[in-house]
């Protein structure tokens, strides 16, 4: 079966500071991988998704980046955090074969 | 973009009540997944469905793919306080380019007195 790592599970930056993280999958191939971010109140907003290695598609305009260097890792970055950064950033994937996505623990990010 | 009405937002009931909640939409979806999300975790699937009418049960869950594709309902039987938590819709767009993409509800806060 398939399971999405992510990390850190959480991070408290300063304003200006950069970004990077980190999502792994394991138990599958070839996946598609997604970046959301939940603010407080619940909605989960899709930021970037990846259908392939160097394969990125920018959802919303914003302060941050995605990079796929190897099959089964995605990477969140930014140079320079701004307050609105702030949130839980959530990692998914789909498994062979299907539309189902699968998601990871999240990482709490607070910016100060 | 395109939007999921999920409703309702919030519900409290008690131990031992069954729950209903849906998402409806002006769109065609060829998928409903049916998600649910404990405090500081990533959302963790429940159901999903394919076909329109299709009927699938996991335990106490109950979720159907509506027969106009346009909406889905989750029902859960014999609420347990295990059961608090975000349920949150999905759905696949037919066509438009979104066939990598789910469209979200806004989710459902359940919560159970025991």
């Amino acid at each position: 079966s398939q399971t999405i790592h992510q990390w850190p599970a959480t991070l408290v930056q300063p304003v200006g500071s950069p970004l990077s993280l980190e999502c792994t999958v394991e138990g599958t191939s070839n996946p598609n991988l997604y970046w959301y971010r939940q603010a407080a109140g619940r909605g989960l907003q899709l930021l970037f998704y990846s259908i392939g290695i160097d394969q990125i598609s920018s959802e919303v305009p914003q302060n941050l980046s995605a990079s796929r260097p190897q099959d089964r890792q995605f990477i969140l970055s930014s140079k320079k955090l701004l307050l609105s950064d702030s949130g839980f950033y959530l990692c998914a994937g789909t498994g062979t074969g299907g539309n189902e996505q699968f998601f990871g623990p999240g990482t709490r990010l607070t910016v100060l | 973009g395109q939007q999921l009405n999920q409703s309702p937002q919030s519900m409290f009931i008690q131990e031992g009540e069954d729950v209903s909640m849906n998402c409806t939409s002006s769109s065609i979806f060829n998928t409903w997944l049916w998600y649910k999300q404990d405090p500081g975790e990533g959302p963790v699937l429940l159901i999903a469905l394919y076909k329109a009418g299709e009927l699938t049960s996991n335990g106490r869950l109950t979720a159907q793919f509506g027969i106009t594709r346009k909406d889905s309902f989750l029902n859960i039987s014999a609420s347990i306080p295990s059961d608090v938590g975000i349920y949150f819709c999905a759905g696949q767009l037919v066509g438009g380019g979104s066939n990598y993409k789910l469209t979200f509800g806004k989710g459902t806060l359940l919560t159970v007195n025991p």
